[in-house]
């Protein structure tokens, strides 16, 4: 089977950091995406890790280790616009489809 | 181009009715795929296509999902006999050879 967790809501304050955990068991494996999603708009391609290790672009960066099943993305420097879900997605085995983990709301507060 | 392109933006029908929503894919990709999102969820894939072929349905809901691609380029999904609990976001996205989907605006659907 498949399954993606990642926690359903967090809140941090503007200018901290943040960490949202993705741990994820999956019959295969073809890389571990993030995407952010506004509400009511569609989500926006973050990061991709195919191997283990740290990825980071610039505010953001992006953890992966296949063999614990478990990913992080860090926001530093938090800003208003951050607020919105982080769906964590892995790659199936076939590599034909992303199967999304439900999201995390994060709520940047002044 | 702009990016994945979706039509109509929003869609309210009456249940029993059928409805079809198009895709216009970023033109150089030739994977699409197509998800449904209900509030709260993520993402949750139905059908893939390469070019023409549809290479995974047995996640299309039920049999009253149906979707082509008939010249490799825009995409259709149907739903026939709309019921309630059809009501979702449903987008597609094309993907790249770096493997990085990308979303269109989505068609909110509305079954009352």
């Amino acid at each position: 089977g498949q399954n993606i967790d990642q926690p359903t809501e967090m809140t941090a304050t503007e200018g901290a950091i943040v960490q949202i955990n993705c741990t994820y068991q999956t019959s295969g494996f073809n890389g571990l995406f993030w995407y952010q999603q506004h509400a009511g708009e569609a989500p926006t391609f973050l990061s991709y890790n195919v191997l283990d290790g740290l990825e980071e672009k610039g505010r953001f960066s992006s953890f992966l280790s296949r063999s614990k099943g478990y990913s992080y993305l860090l926001l530093k420097e938090l800003q208003m616009k951050d607020s919105a879900s982080y769906l964590c997605a892995v790659g199936d085995q076939a590599g034909t489809a992303l199967i999304f983990g439900k999201g995390t709301t994060l709520s940047v507060s002044s | 181009d702009t990016g994945v392109s979706q039509d109509p933006r929003h869609k309210i029908t009456k249940r029993g009715q059928n409805v079809t929503f198009r895709c216009d894919p970023i033109s150089e990709h030739n994977r699409l795929y197509w998800y449904r999102q209900t509030l709260g969820q993520g993402p949750e894939f139905l059908t893939y296509f390469q070019n023409e072929a549809q290479l995974e349905k047995s996640r299309l809901l039920s049999d009253r999902f149906s979707a082509e691609r008939p010249k490799g380029s825009f995409s259709t999904l149907e739903i026939q006999r709309t019921e309630q609990g059809d009501s979702a976001m449903y987008l597609c996205a094309s993907r790249d050879s770096n493997e990085k989907l990308f979303f269109g605006s989505g068609t909110q659907l509305s079954v009352l």
